[in-house]
C-alpha cells in the first residue's frame, strides 16, 4: 500500500564504490523527484523528471545519474561515493495539474565511510 | 528564484499549549502553493496542510492551521493542543503553480520539542 517506496532504507559503503537507489510510485503521478537532504537538514531538490524525461537537474555532480525505466520508477545511481554524499536521500512524485502535492518516500539513508 | 526562511532554528512548547511556526517567502509569482511539512525522527516527510495563494481563507487541518497573509509573504502554522507525537522539524515549502515540474523550495526547518 506504500505510495512512494525507495530501497534500500539504510546503505553504508566505502569511498569509491557505486550504488544505486530505487524508487517506485503507485500513485499513477507523472512526475518524480530525488531530493537530497545534508547533514544540516537542509533539503534540496536534485533532478525531476516527467513522464520519463528529465526536466531538471540541478547543481549535481555528474557522479549522479537519475534513470527512470517508466514514469512509476526513478532510480538513482551515484558513481565513485565521496563522503561528501553522506546524506538521505528522498524520492517524491507529484500529479500534473491542480493540487501538485508532493508525496515523499521514507528516504534512504546513505552513510560512505 | 524563489527563496522560503524560516527564521526559527529551534522551539518548545508545553503539552496542550499552542505554538506558532514562522515563514516567510520571496516570489514574484502572483499565484502559487505553500505547505507545511512535518519530519519526525523517523525521518519520513508528512504533509501537515496546504495553501493556495489565490484563496483567502486560511486552511486548517484539525489542530493545524495556517495565518497566510499574502502581501507580507507570510505563512505561520499554528499548532494548538499540542501533543508528544508533534515533536518534529517544521519545513515551509513554497511551489509555483505548475507545468507539471515544479520541485518544492523549502525553508531550513524548525525543530519543534513539545514537553511533558
Amino acid at each position: 500500500d506504500t505510495a512512494v517506496s525507495q530501497t534500500p532504507k539504510y546503505l553504508v559503503t566505502q569511498m569509491g564504490n557505486d550504488k544505486s537507489i530505487k524508487c517506485e510510485q503507485n500513485l499513477g503521478h507523472d512526475t518524480m523527484y530525488w531530493y537530497k537532504q545534508d547533514s544540516k537538514k537542509f533539503l534540496k531538490i536534485m533532478f525531476s523528471y516527467n513522464n520519463k524525461e528529465l526536466i531538471i537537474n540541478e547543481t549535481v555532480p555528474n557522479r549522479f545519474s537519475p534513470k527512470s525505466p517508466d514514469k512509476a520508477h526513478l532510480n538513482l545511481h551515484i558513481n565513485s561515493l565521496e563522503l561528501g554524499d553522506s546524506a538521505v536521500y528522498f524520492c517524491a512524485s507529484s500529479p500534473t495539474g491542480g493540487w501538485n502535492t508532493i508525496y515523499f518516500g521514507e528516504g534512504s539513508w546513505l552513510t560512505v565511510v | 528564484a524563489q527563496t522560503v526562511t524560516q527564521s526559527q532554528p529551534e522551539m518548545s512548547v508545553q503539552e496542550a499549549e499552542t505554538v506558532t511556526l514562522s515563514c516567510t517567502y520571496d516570489t514574484s509569482e502572483s499565484n502559487y502553493y505553500l505547505f507545511w511539512y512535518k519530519q519526525p525522527p523517523s525521518r519520513q516527510m508528512i504533509l501537515v496542510i496546504r495553501q493556495e495563494a489565490y484563496k483567502q481563507q486560511n486552511a486548517t487541518e484539525n489542530r493545524f492551521s495556517v495565518n497566510f497573509q499574502k502581501a507580507a509573504k507570510s505563512f505561520s502554522l499554528k499548532i494548538s493542543d499540542s501533543q508528544l507525537g508533534d515533536t518534529a522539524m517544521y519545513f515551509c515549502a513554497f511551489m509555483k503553480p505548475n507545468s507539471g515540474n515544479t520541485p518544492l523550495v523549502f525553508g531550513k526547518g524548525t525543530r519543534l520539542s513539545v514537553i511533558a
